[in-house]
């Protein structure tokens, strides 16, 4: 079946690092892939969102490109910031009759002053 | 703002109670879903409604059962809480179906089951 692997946390980074998680994706068709970004106390929201090959999601100074030869969608940011610190979920979603998205577990992110 | 709304945030239950978590949203979606988010596994989809009076099982379904009588509610019910239901639990909503549409999260009930 449809899987999300993304990299084991937690990472820490200083203020100003550049950040990359990495995730890469097993699907029997051609999902959409999604960054969702769950802050302290709160729940998921959308960070960024892809839906076909090549295409670039960004918001908020994160980016990733759908990369359909090597199945990955990699978070990147160039800068982080404090109030970057969060958990990170990558995910896809392959069936649009039950908009059921499928997701990793989740990398940590702290950043430090 | 409201957007999706879950109660209670925190829940103690013993083993064998029963109880509903909550959810209700005001954006007029069709789609909704419950997960649960446990350590080490992301989120699994325990069930889902694609419109009023429509829900299907998702990847853990047992143990819990849901309804949808209005568009805007869809309450997920423990039938007989058991400590493996100790988890944290997401409400989604979703305006139309769709491998692109974006789902909206509650801001989750956290379940402990002694």
């Amino acid at each position: 079946g449809d899987s999300v692997t993304q990299m084991e946390g937690p990472v820490t980074l200083s203020e100003e690092a550049f950040l990359t998680i990495n995730c890469t994706y097993t699907a029997t068709g051609y999902p959409s892939l999604f960054w969702y970004v769950q802050y302290p106390g709160e729940g998921l929201q959308l960070l960024l969102k892809a839906t076909k090959a090549d295409d670039k999601g960004s918001n908020k100074g994160f980016e990733a490109t759908y990369r359909k030869e090597t199945t990955s969608f990699h978070l990147e940011k160039g800068s982080v910031q404090v109030s970057d610190s969060a958990v990170y979920f990558c995910a896809l979603s392959e069936d649009g009759a039950t908009n059921k998205l499928i997701f990793g577990t989740g990398t940590l992110l702290a950043v430090q002053p | 703002n409201a957007g999706v709304t879950q109660t209670p945030k925190f829940q103690v239950l013993k083993t064998g109670q029963s109880m509903t978590l909550q959810c209700a949203q005001d954006m007029n979606h069709e789609y909704m879903s419950w997960y649960r988010q446990d350590p080490g596994m992301g989120l699994r989809l325990i069930h889902y409604s694609v419109g009023a009076g429509i829900t299907d099982q998702g990847e853990v379904p047992n143990g819990y059962n849901v309804s949808r009588s209005t568009t805007e509610d869809f309450p997920l019910r423990l039938l007989s809480a058991a400590p493996s239901q100790t988890s944290v639990y997401f409400c989604a909503s979703s305006p139309r179906g769709g491998r692109r549409t974006e789902a909206f999260f509650g801001q989750g009930t956290r379940l402990t089951v002694v």
